[in-house]
């Protein structure tokens, strides 16, 4: 079974802060992903990655970064927590190829006071 | 980039009864359609996919259909019960495009016992 963990469910935060959201894949998969999930705005692609150190911006980079320096890790940071970036975070993680499924982490969900 | 439509938002069906939800797509160039399953406070986890050279894919109580002219795929879930209750979302994947998965907004199905 492929697992993706992310390692804080629950976090609350001031604005302003630095927030570090870790996802790890144990599946040995090239292709890795953070979507945020809004009510009535579906799943959105923040960054995406195909291969260590690599990256590319998805549909909504602006105030992200992201940062994988091992194949199985991926980081999702936001430099300075604003209100609006108050949300659930998932991480997906795909292996190469076509046609191929994407598995979900369990979530973070964000609070940014 | 690909863009893909879901309808309808909710949808509320007795239990017993089927329950249709559709999307569309914008690029042609698409070959890979997931459908996934949402349960409250869950990851999302796939159901049933299909892929462009298959029209029709059946599983049990649940099956795809794909029109690639008309560029739409419909989930369709038949003899509802209520753990069917959840939020649905379709994709779609090009082959060329770092294998990205968009997103539908979502369905959110509620099956009444």
């Amino acid at each position: 079974d492929v697992k993706v963990t992310q390692s804080s469910r629950y976090l609350v935060k001031r604005t302003g802060e630095k927030v570090f959201l870790e996802c790890v894949q144990d599946m040995d998969h090239e292709n890795m992903f953070w979507y945020r999930q809004d009510p009535g705005l579906g799943l959105r692609l923040i960054y995406f990655s195909y291969d260590v150190k690599m990256k590319e911006k998805g549909d909504i980079p602006e105030g992200y970064s992201v940062s994988r320096e091992k194949k199985e890790r991926f980081s999702l940071i936001l430099e300075s927590a604003s209100t609006n970036q108050t949300s659930m975070y998932l991480c997906a993680s795909r292996p190469g190829g076509s046609g191929n499924t994407i598995y979900f982490g369990e979530g973070s969900w964000l609070t940014v006071v | 980039g690909e863009n893909v439509e879901q309808h309808p938002s909710t949808l509320s069906v007795q239990e017993g009864d089927s329950a249709v939800i559709k999307c569309t797509y914008s690029d042609s160039a698409s070959n890979y359609f997931p459908w996934y399953k949402q349960e409250l406070g869950k990851r999302p986890q796939l159901i049933i996919d299909i892929r462009s050279n298959v029209g029709e894919k059946k599983d049990q109580r649940i099956a795809v259909t794909l029109n690639k002219t008309a560029k739409h795929f419909s989930l369709h879930i038949t003899e509802t019960q209520p753990e069917d209750s959840a939020v649905y979302f379709c994709a779609a994947s090009m082959r060329n495009a770092g294998n990205m998965l968009t997103f539908g907004g979502g369905t959110r199905l509620m099956v009444k016992p």
